[in-house]
């Protein structure tokens, strides 16, 4: 069964750092997606991208935060300078049209000390 | 999106069926019902959707009431890997339904 892959699964950066997170979505799907999860919490959603624009972002999403689709398979979050706050599981998730189901990758574990 | 209730966590023993509860009160009518389910901090899963009628799956069932105001997922033979945080979800339809917003969920905890 197609899978969304994300890499790395554990990414440790000093605080003010940037960090890249990365994401091969499901080969035909056109919606991509990021959320996140600090330890104990709920899956927050950030932000939501389609025909290589963000469609949708929460308040969380701000200046220190861009996404992007370099190529034809990858979908990248980056994060300009990594804040202790930050530190969360990353989770990428894609879906095959609007509205559609998302299948979500495995996570980035991302620890800013 | 309508606000969703589920309980915080419920035991159930392996081989049996597990009912999850879930009340979406203010539900409207172009609302879906969504589960997802997170296994010990992976990403979530799609497990089942609804809009009004039941619905059934490999794996689970989805039974929303007439009113639509709350719904119930059963897992039918509950194994000790269905051990998981299960999202009970209300996702708008049409124009803007696509986001998901996950809650707290209900933490389900199968046991030998």
């Amino acid at each position: 069964e197609p899978e969304v892959t994300q890499t790395p699964s554990h990414q440790v950066t000093q605080m003010g750092q940037e960090v890249i997170l990365r994401c091969v979505p499901i080969s035909n799907h056109l919606y991509f997606y990021w959320y996140r999860q600090i330890l104990g919490q709920k899956v927050e959603f950030l932000v939501s991208f389609y025909n290589n624009e963000i469609s949708e972002k929460s308040e969380i999403f701000d200046d220190q935060f861009s996404v992007e689709r370099p190529d034809g398979s990858n979908f990248t979050l980056k994060i300009r300078s990594t804040k202790l706050e930050d530190s969360a599981m990353y989770f990428c998730a894609s879906s095959v049209g609007f509205g559609e189901k998302l299948f979500f990758g495995s996570g980035t574990q991302l620890s800013v000390l | 999106d309508a606000k969703t209730t589920q309980p915080t966590s419920m035991d159930c023993a392996e081989g049996r069926a597990a009912n999850l509860p879930c009340n979406h009160s203010t539900i409207s009518g172009n609302e879906y019902v969504y589960w997802y389910r997170q296994i010990h901090s992976q990403g979530p899963q799609y497990i089942i959707h609804g809009l009004k009628n039941n619905e059934t799956n490999e794996m689970a069932s989805l039974i929303i009431t007439e009113d639509r105001k709350s719904s119930t997922l059963i897992l039918p033979h509950a194994t000790l890997r269905d051990t998981a945080v299960y999202y009970c979800i209300v996702r708008a339809g049409g124009a803007a339904g696509n986001k998901l917003t996950f809650g707290g969920g209900t933490r389900v905890l199968v046991k030998p």
